[in-house]
């Protein structure tokens, strides 16, 4: 079975520009995370899907930062602008309710450097 | 929203038990304790999860004693391949909401 896809790995743009996450959650899972991530820090939450529907976003920068998921599969997060501070591992994971409580899948994330 | 307190770093030997233990004495009664691993470069992974007691698997055992405030993760006789970041979390009943924090970061020697 196939993992948590994400794409790109890394991402390296300049100040302002705009940049594009892509995420293909497991098959069958309908609740779909986006996570940022600082270097030795854990994962924080941005937003929660269930389905196409996001069920939490409040921790989303709504002024730069958005996302999507049409179909209720896979995801986009876009950052427009980019900021210095923007720098990070973005990850995306998803579950089940058929999994145990708090089980997630994670991909491996995609390295945004903004120069 | 429950948050956790963990030793920053931790060292062991290949072929040693180790125990690491997480503080969390604001969880809730519906509140679940999971625990993930993260190597470098890769997103973390679940490892176990438990309500009170003692729950066990294939890769490692919790111990979360009776007042719930703590939880200890033993993992049996680490190897190298065991250095990893571990992630103690405490999540609402359906768990979509939870704190990672900056996890506890072993180094198992040779």
């Amino acid at each position: 079975e196939a993992g948590v896809v994400q794409s790109p790995r890394y991402k390296i743009i300049e100040k302002k520009q705009p940049v594009a996450f892509w995420c293909n959650p497991i098959s069958g899972h309908n609740t779909l995370y986006w996570y940022l991530q600082n270097l030795g820090q854990g994962p924080e939450l941005l937003i929660r899907y269930e389905n196409e529907e996001a069920v939490d976003d409040s921790q989303l920068p709504k002024d730069r930062f958005s996302a999507e998921r049409l179909k209720g599969v896979d995801s986009t997060l876009k950052i427009q602008p980019a900021e210095l501070g923007d720098s990070a591992v973005y990850l995306c994971a998803s579950s089940s309710s058929d999994l145990a409580r708090g089980e997630q899948y994670f991909g491996p994330g995609t390295r945004l450097t903004v120069t | 929203l429950a948050k956790t307190t963990q030793p920053i770093s931790m060292d062991s030997y290949e072929g040693q038990e180790v125990n690491i233990t997480c503080s969390h004495n604001n969880i809730a009664t519906n509140d679940y304790i999971t625990w993930y691993q993260q190597f470098p470069s890769q997103g973390p992974r679940f490892i176990i999860q438990g309500y009170k007691t003692k729950v066990t698997n294939e890769v490692a055992s919790l111990f979360i004693p009776a007042d719930r405030k703590s939880s200890t993760l033993s993992l049996p006789r680490v190897s190298l391949s065991d250095t990893a970041v571990y992630y103690c979390l405490v999540g609402e009943g359906n768990f979509n909401k939870f704190y990672f924090g900056s996890g506890t970061k072993l180094n198992v020697k040779p």
